[in-house]
């Protein structure tokens, strides 16, 4: 089975610029998750979709937002981007929504806002 | 979810045990203490997880105190390449959510030969 696919893997954009993220999760999971890692704040959770639906959000401006598609692929969208937002972006999945399910993490997406 | 407390650091040499330490006081009935590590430059990795017993896959060991005020994770005969940031989180039951986990700050596990 193929991991989690976040593309780009590296991406260099300016501020008030806007962007795009993608993840493919695991075929067959359900669940897709995204984080933002940074060398000061650590690893922040930033929202959850499971069957099209936002369940959950992190403590992040409206101008972090996510989607979720039918076939559970997601994307974020960063929109007027801040020097701030250069953040290593991890998205994850797994099979259903329960306490108790483990995660599944891409390799990320490397941002870098100039 | 309840707070974790990790010690920042810690060296371990090849071919041994490495035990990392985790405390959780505040830890309550429905919460389980999961263990993440995540590698230079690459997402997190799933190791264990456990709720009151010992568990243990191929991977590692999983310690968990009889209050669950604590718990330890083995790797047992550590190598260079577990050399990682190591996470321990322990997550709220929270049904029809899957993943909102809180990261702390982790362990740095540095393996030496």
């Amino acid at each position: 089975k193929a991991g989690v696919t976040q593309t780009p893997r590296y991406l260099i954009k300016t501020r008030g610029q806007q962007v795009t993220l993608s993840c493919s999760p695991i075929s067959g999971h359900r669940s897709v998750s995204w984080y933002q890692q940074t060398p000061g704040q650590g690893l922040q959770f930033l929202f959850e979709y499971f069957s099209e639906t936002q369940r959950n959000k992190g403590n992040f401006p409206g101008r972090f937002s996510g989607r979720q598609f039918s076939n559970s692929r997601s994307e974020m969208n960063v929109s007027t981007l801040e020097l701030g937002d250069s953040a290593l972006y991890l998205c994850a999945s797994s099979p259903e929504a329960g306490y108790n399910e483990k995660l599944f993490f891409g390799s990320g997406t490397q941002l870098s806002v100039l | 979810d309840a707070k974790t407390t990790q010690p920042p650091s810690m060296d371990c040499a090849e071919g041994r045990a490495a035990n990392l330490p985790c405390n959780h006081s505040t830890i309550s009935g429905n919460e389980y203490v999961y263990w993440y590590r995540q590698i230079h430059s690459q997402g997190p990795q799933y190791i264990i997880h456990g709720l009151k017993n010992n568990e243990t896959n191929e991977m590692a060991s999983l310690i968990i105190t009889e209050d669950r005020k604590s718990s330890t994770l083995i790797l047992p005969h550590a190598t260079l390449r577990d050399t990682a940031v190591y996470y321990c989180i322990v997550r709220m039951l929270n049904t029809g959510t899957a993943s909102k986990l809180t990261f702390g700050t982790g362990t740095r596990l540095q393996v030496t030969l």
